[in-house]
């Protein structure tokens, strides 16, 4: 079971900030928080990932809570392209643990 | 750097035939994950491989299989297909195990 809990959907204006929350109350101390995207039928796509601190590249910031039960993904300037399902995960690094996927936040930016 | 690639993109098979997915990894990495994306179901973790070696598999019955070859390119296998198998199946590589994924296109499988 996906050990997140994400909103079903949201909207956005083009050319505006995109927060999306994530809730992971049970996360451990050696979970990161992983955010992944799936456009359309196509593959995920990976955003970022983070473990306690503020993470930021090219595509988005990630904001983890101090006591790291939930983060918020931060798209600066939605726009169009940026409509598609945004996967919250936890899961360790390395070993073998797999993603496990959960039904994710449906985004839409409108024009 | 090429991405994942999978081969083929679209396939039709009937009921009770078998069906070989291929996917060949970003060049250089050594674990490939497979998933199963149905609309009820979601996204579903099937199988890992890492050096040839399945290191871990998720909650699918037997008729599911894959394997890894020394270049790191991976075929996963149904057999005796069933409707319920309809999906995109999803492969992702990574530089090491447990490592960030990079997913294909995947390969949309529709079982009549």
């Amino acid at each position: 079971d996906a050990k997140t809990t994400q909103p079903p959907s949201m909207d956005c204006a083009e050319g505006r900030a995109a927060n999306l929350p994530c809730n992971h109350s049970t996360i451990s101390g050696n979970e990161y928080v992983y955010w992944y995207r799936q456009i359309h039928s196509q593959g995920p796509q990976y955003i970022i990932h983070g473990l306690k601190n503020n993470e930021t590249n090219e595509m988005a910031s990630l904001i983890i809570t101090e006591d790291r039960k939930s983060s918020t993904l931060i798209l600066p300037h939605a726009t169009l392209r940026d409509t598609a399902v945004y996967y919250c995960i936890v899961r360790s690094q390395g070993g073998s643990e797999k993603l496990v996927f959960g039904k994710g936040t449906k985004l839409t930016v409108n024009p | 750097k090429a991405g994942v690639t999978q081969t083929p993109r679209y396939l039709i098979k009937t009921r009770g035939q078998q069906v070989t997915l291929s996917c060949s990894p970003i060049s250089g990495h050594r674990s490939v994950s497979w998933y199963q994306q149905t609309p009820g179901q979601g996204l579903q973790f099937l199988f890992e491989y890492f050096s040839e070696t399945q290191r871990n598999k998720g909650n699918f019955p037997g008729r599911f299989s894959g394997r890894q070859f020394s270049n790191s390119r991976s075929e996963m296998n149904v057999s005796t297909l069933e409707l319920g198998d309809s999906a995109l199946y999803l492969c992702a590589s990574s530089l090491e195990e447990g490592g960030r994924e990079y997913f294909g296109p995947g390969t949309r499988l529709t079982v009549l």
